[in-house]
């Protein structure tokens, strides 16, 4: 069965630095997205992207987040500076698209969780 | 603004019995409704889906219910087993808008 891989499953790193969390979604899928969660808390939304360009954000993908497709099959996000309150785990997710322009069925990787010390 | 929230943060259950999960939104644009399943440390998985342009999905063992004039959701699952043991996410989306907000989660415990 399909499915949407990611990696890495775990990144420390130290407040500053640049990150890139990668992501390979299900190969007919279009539409891309980018989700973390804080540890016991609900699943936010980051980023939505279709067509090789951002379709939606939310208020914390600020100027320091980042995305990209660079190929055919994958799909990143990059933190430049990262932050103590960057630490989370990060869910990549994919999906045909519905009719009408609904995201419809999210299929999410198991996610790279993000240590920033 | 948007909102999913949940009315109840954990459920227990018994096995073998039904369990109800509700969810309530206030987004009046939301048309497409979502139920998702996380076990721990895995990401979330689709259970079931509707539109606006229905009050009841039924899928093999959960029955999703909407109820627009409230804006209420409901995700019933039929013989509670083991492995449904797991956080429950309500999650929203409209039509045009490829953004699905998730609700807060209910983790629901069932005991043998």
């Amino acid at each position: 069965e399909p499915e949407v891989t990611q990696t890495p499953s775990h990144q420390v790193t130290q407040m500053g630095q640049e990150v890139i969390l990668r992501c390979v979604p299900i190969s007919n899928h279009l539409y891309f997205y980018w989700y973390r969660q804080i540890l016991g808390q609900k699943v936010e939304f980051l980023v939505s992207f279709y067509n090789n360009e951002i379709s939606e954000k939310s208020e914390i993908f600020d100027d320091q987040f980042s995305v990209e497709r660079p190929d055919g099959s994958n799909f990143t996000l990059k933190i430049r500076s990262t932050k103590l309150e960057d630490s989370a785990m990060y869910f990549c997710a994919s999906s045909e698209g519905l009719a009408g322009g609904i995201a419809g069925e999210l299929f999410f990787g198991e996610g790279s969780r993000l240590t920033v010390l | 603004g948007e909102s999913v929230g949940l009315h109840l943060p954990t459920l227990s259950v018994q096995e073998g019995d039904n369990s109800i999960i509700n969810c309530a939104y206030s987004n009046s644009a939301s048309d497409y409704f979502i139920w998702y399943k996380q076990e721990s440390g895995k990401g979330p998985q689709f259970i079931i889906d509707i539109r606006s342009n229905m009050d009841k999905r039924q899928g093999q063992r959960v029955t999703v219910l909407l109820n627009k004039t409230v804006k209420h959701l409901s995700l019933q699952i039929a013989a509670t087993q083991p492995g449904d043991s797991a956080v429950y996410f309500c999650a929203e989306a409209y039509t045009g808008g490829f953004k699905t907000i998730f609700g807060a989660g209910t983790r629901l415990f069932v005991k043998a």
